[in-house]
């Protein structure tokens, strides 16, 4: 049980496009799911907090505007990291929480290369 | 402010022999502790968690913890080290009732388990 999934796991695209990453809890209804960022060798930077419904909280620092999270449904999010730029590059990391636990569980992360 | 500190960037440690991977966090109130084991290009495995009860916790793959009030620390520890559990592992700390119950992570310690 406590399945995530991450899509897709790796994708390789043009500055100033932009990605939709998906992220889906498989066998149970996130009611929060998580977005991080990793880069190498470094540990997880929380960027934003989604609750199904609602808008997501931002980290201090983060562009709310240029990664966009939405979270439709009880095992979907989606980040869109728009206008894509080679800084942009990193490994993008999902985790998804029901509301019954306290353990957070994680998708297999997404790398992101910009060109 | 919660932090959590893991002061060795990397353990080195022969097959069969006794690991520790060390711990410490600072929060108000008492912890959610948690620790998480990420292989290369993978997102993280959830091993193992402490929210109340009997301080030794056990986890996957033979992994166990303990919670150490008045040291403030959630040591990680197995008996006897495998080649495979060379990895890299993250300790995270969450205040109870707050928020968005995100976690805190530590910067991750590198085990090297060599044959």
């Amino acid at each position: 049980g406590a399945v995530v999934s991450q899509h897709p796991s790796r994708v390789i695209c043009k500055s100033g496009t932009s990605v939709k990453i998906e992220c889906r809890s498989l066998d149970f209804q996130a009611t929060t799911m998580f977005w991080y960022r990793q880069f190498p060798k470094k540990s997880l930077m929380l960027m934003a907090t989604s609750n199904e419904g609602s808008k997501a909280t931002y980290e201090q620092g983060v562009e709310k505007d240029k990664f966009l999270i939405n979270h439709a449904s009880l095992t979907l999010s989606t980040l869109t990291v728009t206008s894509a730029h080679p800084e942009d590059s990193s490994f993008y990391i999902c985790s998804a929480r029901g509301s019954d636990t306290n353990t957070q569980y994680f998708g297999p992360g997404t790398r992101l290369t910009v060109l | 402010a919660q932090s959590v500190a893991q002061p060795e960037d990397q353990v080195n440690v022969a097959e069969g022999n006794p690991l520790t991977v060390k711990c410490t966090y600072s929060v108000s109130g008492n912890p959610y502790l948690f620790w998480y084991v990420q292989y290369p290009n993978r997102g993280l495995q959830f091993l193992l968690k402490y929210i109340t009860g009997d301080n030794l916790v056990k986890g996957s793959y033979g992994f166990e913890a303990e919670f150490n009030k008045s040291q403030t620390s959630f040591h990680l520890k197995k008996p006897s080290a495998l080649v495979s559990d060379s990895a890299l592992y993250f300790c995270a700390v969450r205040a109870p009732h707050r928020g968005t119950g995100k976690l805190i992570f530590g910067q991750g310690t590198t085990l090297q388990v060599k044959p």
